[in-house]
């Protein structure tokens, strides 16, 4: 069965250093997304992509985050300058049709800012 | 914005039939209706999703009735591999289309021997 794959399962970082979470979604979906959960807390949706721009930001994903489709098949999202705060389980998702359709998640990317 | 109601928790036991009810009273006609599942440390999962009426799939079933101002998840006979937290979403039109989904707290089911 496709997947959605997410590298690295866990990185931890000094504050202020730059990192790239990386998402391969399944190969034939078209709308992309990037979710988080700080530990105990709810799911929370930070950006959706499609046609090779954002289509929809929280107040989250403020310029301290971006997302980049570079080839075909991956998909990453950027947290420049992290922050205690940006520690959480950061989630990619896929889906074919948008948030009407099945949206495939990931295992899952868990930050640790230090 | 529709926004959902659930219930923070439940309990159940093993052979349980188990329903959850969302409150979703300002769902807008186009808005779907969507439930997943999602045990610790992993990404949610997928579970059943409608717009009015039933939906039966092999894992559940999501009742809808007629005003669509609630939906039911139903799991017939659950098991301890069931425990986990059930999300229930409705469809959301950002500026670009339908493009996100928002969670709420989510149930957490806990289904004991």
């Amino acid at each position: 069965e496709p997947e959605v794959t997410q590298t690295p399962s866990h990185q931890v970082t000094q504050m202020g250093q730059e990192v790239i979470l990386r998402c391969v979604p399944i190969s034939n979906h078209l709308y992309f997304y990037w979710y988080r959960q700080i530990l105990g807390q709810k799911v929370e949706f930070l950006v959706s992509f499609y046609n090779n721009e954002i289509s929809e930001k929280s107040e989250i994903f403020d310029d301290q985050f971006s997302v980049e489709r570079p080839d075909g098949s991956n998909f990453t999202l950027k947290i420049r300058s992290t922050k205690l705060e940006d520690s959480a389980m950061y989630f990619c998702a896929s889906s074919v049709r948008g948030a009407t359709g099945e949206l495939f998640f990931g295992e899952g990317s868990r930050l640790t800012v230090l | 914005l529709a926004k959902t109601t659930q219930p923070i928790s439940m309990d159940s036991y093993e052979g349980q039939e188990v329903n959850i009810t969302c409150s979703h009273n300002n769902i807008a006609t186009n808005d779907y209706i969507t439930w997943y599942q999602q045990f610790p440390s992993q990404g949610p999962r997928f579970i059943i999703q409608g717009y009015k009426t039933k939906v039966t799939n092999e894992v559940a079933s999501l009742f809808i009735p007629a005003d669509r101002k609630s939906s039911t998840l139903s799991l017939p006979r659950v098991s301890l591999s069931d425990t986990a937290v059930y999300y229930c979403l409705v469809g959301d039109i950002g500026t670009g289309g339908y493009n996100k989904l928002i969670f709420g707290a989510g149930t957490r089911l806990a289904v004991h021997p």
